[in-house]
C-alpha cells in the first residue's frame, strides 16, 4: 500500500517550456487535489477534482490544468512554465466529503525550479 | 472566505520543553480543525483534528482544542522531543468538496 504517489520528485524547467506532474493513488478514494507550497503562505490549493471526471479550480489556478485520467490518477500540467511557478506541488486525496471530516492523505511533493 | 492565521515562526526550544503554537480561524458554518506535520523532505502527515465545538484532537503527545467560542485551535505538547522538529500547519475544512484551507505553518526546532 503506497498511498500517495509524485513523479518526478525534482525537476528544473527553462521559461516557457511544458511538463507534466503525475500523481496516483492506491486508497480507492474519489477525491483528489493539487497545492502549491512556498514560503510563508502555507499550501494553496491549485485544482481538485472531487471525484472521477470532474475538475475544478481551486484558489491559485491560472498556468495550470489538470486531468482526472480515472479513479487513481489525477496529473498537473504546465504549459509554459514561468519563475513564478517555481514551488514544491503537493497531491492529496481524500475519501469523498464525510460528515466525519475526512482525512487527506499527501504525497512526498514535487520540487520544480523554472529558470 | 474561509482562513487560519498561526503564529509566526519559526519557534525554537529545547528538548522537555512546554510547546504551544497557536492557530486562529475564519469560517461560515461549523468547520473541521486540522493540524498537520511536514518532516524534513517529506509530504504533510495528519497529526490530529476535531470536527465540532470542544471536542480535543491528541495524538504522539499533542494535543488541540477546539474552541469555537475564540475560534481557536491551539496545538500544545507538555514536553518536546527533537524527534518534533518539523513544520506545523493548521488547516480548516469547509463543507465544499474537503477543500483545506491551511495556515502559513510554523517551524519548529527542538535543540537537545
Amino acid at each position: 500500500n503506497a498511498g500517495v504517489t509524485q513523479t518526478p520528485k525534482f525537476q528544473v524547467l527553462k521559461t516557457g517550456q511544458s511538463m507534466t506532474l503525475q500523481c496516483a493513488q492506491d486508497m480507492n478514494h474519489n477525491s483528489m487535489y493539487w497545492y502549491r507550497q512556498d514560503p510563508g503562505m502555507g499550501l494553496r490549493l491549485i485544482y481538485y477534482s472531487a471525484s472521477e471526471g470532474t475538475t475544478d479550480k481551486g484558489e491559485v489556478p491560472n498556468g495550470y490544468n489538470v486531468s482526472r485520467l480515472n479513479k487513481r490518477e489525477f496529473s498537473l500540467r504546465l504549459e509554459s512554465a514561468a519563475p513564478s511557478q517555481t514551488s514544491v506541488y503537493f497531491c492529496a486525496s481524500s475519501e469523498a466529503l464525510l460528515a466525519g471530516g475526512g482525512e487527506q492523505y499527501f504525497g512526498p511533493g514535487t520540487r520544480l525550479t523554472v529558470t | 472566505g474561509n482562513s487560519v492565521t498561526q503564529m509566526e515562526g519559526p519557534v525554537t526550544l529545547s528538548e522537555e520543553a512546554f510547546l504551544t503554537i497557536n492557530c486562529t480561524y475564519t469560517a461560515t458554518g461549523y468547520p473541521s480543525l486540522f493540524w498537520y506535520v511536514q518532516y524534513p523532505g517529506e509530504g504533510l502527515q495528519l497529526l490530529l483534528k476535531a470536527t465540532k465545538a470542544d471536542d480535543k484532537g491528541s495524538n504522539k503527545g499533542f494535543e488541540a482544542t477546539y474552541r469555537k467560542e475564540t475560534t481557536s485551535f491551539h496545538l500544545e505538547k507538555g514536553s518536546v522531543q527533537v524527534s518534533d522538529s518539523a513544520v506545523y500547519f493548521c488547516a480548516l475544512r469547509g463543507r465544499s468538496y474537503g477543500k483545506l484551507t491551511f495556515g502559513q505553518g510554523t517551524i519548529l526546532t527542538v535543540h537537545p
